[in-house]
């Protein structure tokens, strides 16, 4: 049957605070990276993406931070809410028209 | 609204019995791809195309087979399922390889008795 799921990293957080997910990324040849959200039973939603050339963009309460250096993404979400819950996945564009998936977090808000 | 759309949301079939999935696009994208997602995992590429051009990925089994018969419509086909490929079959679009991001569909569960 289905191999066993792997016991994903966990981020809980207190409704209202801010919360900080990590992810690192393989190929210092990507360009391109994205943070998508997944809800239980969902496809992958898109969050905020940003191109190589920046290291910090911003959307409506998420901020994803590059740091090519230590090939290293986060994503930032301000004023957390119960809403907010998922598996948040990052994911890089490795020029060869592929998305790299990240382990994935899974974020719990709590009221 | 322009989306991505996968039918069905809920698919059970018998181990070694035929089975195919269905992606649709409203979005009139050129590439059309397809994840193998289990449970607690990041979805898994299993090959994409890029308008008539198939791209498998390396380690998909040859169990797995695509078909893009038009712009809208690309599907799935497992030609013997077996208790291992009991996942989520997640269809995502794209308006170019490479950059961009990649619009998914609700994703297909398929449960193999």
């Amino acid at each position: 049957g289905e191999s066993v799921g792997l016991h994903l990293p966990t981020l809980s957080v207190q409704e209202g605070d801010n919360s900080i997910i990590n992810c690192a990324y393989s190929n210092s040849a990507s360009d391109y990276f994205i943070w998508y959200k997944q809800e239980s039973g969902k496809g992958p939603q898109f969050i905020i993406d940003i191109r190589s050339n920046m290291d910090k963009r911003q959307g409506q309460r998420v901020t994803v931070l590059l740091n090519k250096t230590v090939k290293h993404l986060s994503l930032q979400i301000a004023a957390t809410q119960p809403g907010d819950s998922a598996v948040y996945f990052c994911a890089e564009n490795n020029q060869g028209g592929k998305l790299i998936f990240g382990q994935g977090t899974e974020l719990s808000v709590k009221p | 609204d322009a989306m991505v759309i996968q039918n069905p949301r809920y698919q059970v079939t018998q181990f070694g019995k035929p089975v195919t999935l269905s992606c649709s696009q409203t979005l009139n994208h050129n590439v059309m791809y397809w994840y193998q997602q289990k449970s607690s995992q990041a979805p898994k590429l299993l090959f994409h195309y890029y308008d008539k051009d198939f791209n498998n990925e390396a380690d998909t089994p040859d169990n797995f087979q695509s078909r893009r018969p038009n712009t809208s419509f690309c599907f799935l086909d497992i030609r013997s399922p077996g208790l291992g490929d009991a996942a989520m079959y997640l269809c995502a679009t794209s308006t170019s390889r490479g950059q961009g991001e990649q619009y998914f569909g609700p994703g297909t569960r398929l449960t193999v008795t």
